[in-house]
């Protein structure tokens, strides 16, 4: 079974829309990110969390807000999705070692029309 | 600020052939440093990652990539290139400690040629 495992794999909604992604790890990491995918821009840090009760804004977290519900799941919520909010997303996990390695789950590719 | 630049967005290469493909970093002190690669429809899996020693390190599927601090590089190298590599791989740094930003270059879309 995978580490960390995303809901949905796929998403077509319309504009004005409130949608939530899901992510759950088995990992046992207290860290966990959400990123999104754009081509050619590689990906960009949305929001983190180093515990249930520590969440932090990325580069990108307008538009978007995020809950720890519990160590393993951490979900995405797009209060009002507009077209330019179409991407893939991802979530990540690490771990505490000095290098902080980031493990990601398969992604969720999200269309606004 | 910490960056990674990745100076090929698409190489070409056939089958059998060796591949390099290059990374460089902007950090003061020395960085953590990682290749992922996404295969089409994928995530992003880790193929390697430095952060100190041996400034040659090995990684799955064959990969491997060197830390050249004098040079701010950590290009990726595989001697033979097989159809499956077929890819976009992606090197990123960490700065390390409480940081907790992983910084990602543009990415590197590789095409396998039979």
């Amino acid at each position: 079974d995978a580490d960390v495992t995303q809901t949905p794999r796929n998403r077509i909604t319309k504009t004005g829309k409130r949608i939530m992604l899901e992510c759950s790890q088995t990992k046992g990491h207290d860290r966990m990110y959400w990123y999104r995918q754009d081509p050619g821009l590689g990906l960009r840090l949305i929001y983190y969390s180093f515990d249930v009760k520590d969440i932090n804004k990325g580069e990108i977290s307008d538009g978007y807000s995020v809950s720890r519900q519990a160590q393993a799941k951490f979900s995405l919520s797009l209060e009002s999705a507009i077209p330019n909010q179409t991407a893939l997303y991802f979530c990540a996990t690490s771990d505490r070692t000095p290098t902080d390695t980031q493990y990601f789950g398969p992604g969720t590719r999200l269309t606004v029309l | 600020a910490q960056s990674v630049t990745q100076p090929d967005i698409h190489i070409t290469v056939s089958e059998g052939a060796s591949l390099e493909l290059r990374c460089n970093y902007s950090y003061g002190a020395t960085p953590y440093l990682f290749w992922y690669v996404q295969s089409p429809g994928q995530g992003l899996q880790l193929l390697l990652k430095y952060f100190s020693g041996d400034t040659l390190v090995q990684g799955i599927k064959g990969f491997e990539a060197e830390f050249k601090r004098s040079q701010s590089s950590f290009n990726l190298r595989k001697p033979s290139v097989h159809w499956s590599d077929a890819a976009e791989y992606f090197c990123a740094v960490n700065s390390g400690g409480s940081n907790y930003k992983l910084t990602f270059g543009k990415g590197t879309l590789l095409t396998v040629n039979p």
